[in-house]
């Protein structure tokens, strides 16, 4: 199984609501990432976490609150949201940062993502 | 502060010539490359990458050229096919660290 799933496809909610975006892997990677992206411009990193820890936060707003329940589940809960929060959300996997200093790496492999529309 | 830049939003190509895709960066301490290939409505899927220590790396129809001095690095993609049409990300990044960080995209068409 090489893939990373996101649920749901498509979100549409009011700047009142909670909601929460899921991702899941079944590939052992031990870290898992959010990121944001607007049209027409590139991925945003916004979370890390590695080993079920929260490993990067990229000075994202509280209304965004991430949780990694198990070393295959990643969340993003929503809450109070503004317009501007639309973007198409995604969830990525891989097995780590490599070593440093080795030159080598280990490939993000990303889920299909969730496109939310606040209004 | 564009640490990576696709400055080619989109590029047309035939079918069956060679596409080259251009990214420039300025972190020095990245030591590792790589590409996704991006379509519509879908997260983006890697395609090839390349370590400091390599100026070529080869996959099939993907080749991956790196010019350390230049900051400069591009994919080759021959020949060229339709289903090639997608946006496509360069990314830099720095062994042990967790961050990618992405160029802008260039957007490319193949032309049947």
């Amino acid at each position: 199984d090489t893939e990373v799933t996101q649920t749901p496809k498509h979100l549409v909610m009011g700047m009142t609501n909670k909601k929460s975006l899921k991702c899941e892997q079944h590939m052992g990677h031990r870290a898992m990432y959010w990121y944001k992206q607007k049209a027409k411009k590139p991925p945003e990193l916004m979370f890390v976490y590695s080993y079920e820890k929260l490993s990067i936060n990229e000075s994202v707003p509280s209304r965004f609150s991430p949780e990694c329940p198990n070393s295959s589940l990643l969340n993003l809960h929503l809450h109070a949201l503004q317009p501007e929060d639309s973007a198409l959300y995604l969830c990525a996997s891989s097995q780590g940062p490599g070593l440093a200093g080795s030159s080598s790496y280990n490939e993000q492999f990303f889920g299909p993502g969730t496109r939310l529309t606040v209004l | 502060d564009q640490q990576v830049k696709q400055n080619s939003p989109s590029l047309s190509v035939q079918e069956g010539r060679i596409s080259i895709l251009n990214c420039d960066y300025t972190n020095s301490m990245f030591d590792y490359f790589l590409w996704y290939k991006k379509y519509p409505a879908e997260g983006p899927t890697f395609l090839i990458s390349i370590s400091s220590i390599k100026d070529k790396n080869e996959d099939g129809r993907f080749t991956v050229f790196l010019n350390k001095s230049a900051k400069h690095l591009s994919l080759h993609i021959v020949p060229s096919q339709p289903g090639d049409s997608a946006v496509y990300f360069c990314a830099g990044t720095t062994s042990g660290t967790y961050k990618y960080i992405f160029g802008t995209g260039t957007r490319l068409k193949v032309l049947a």
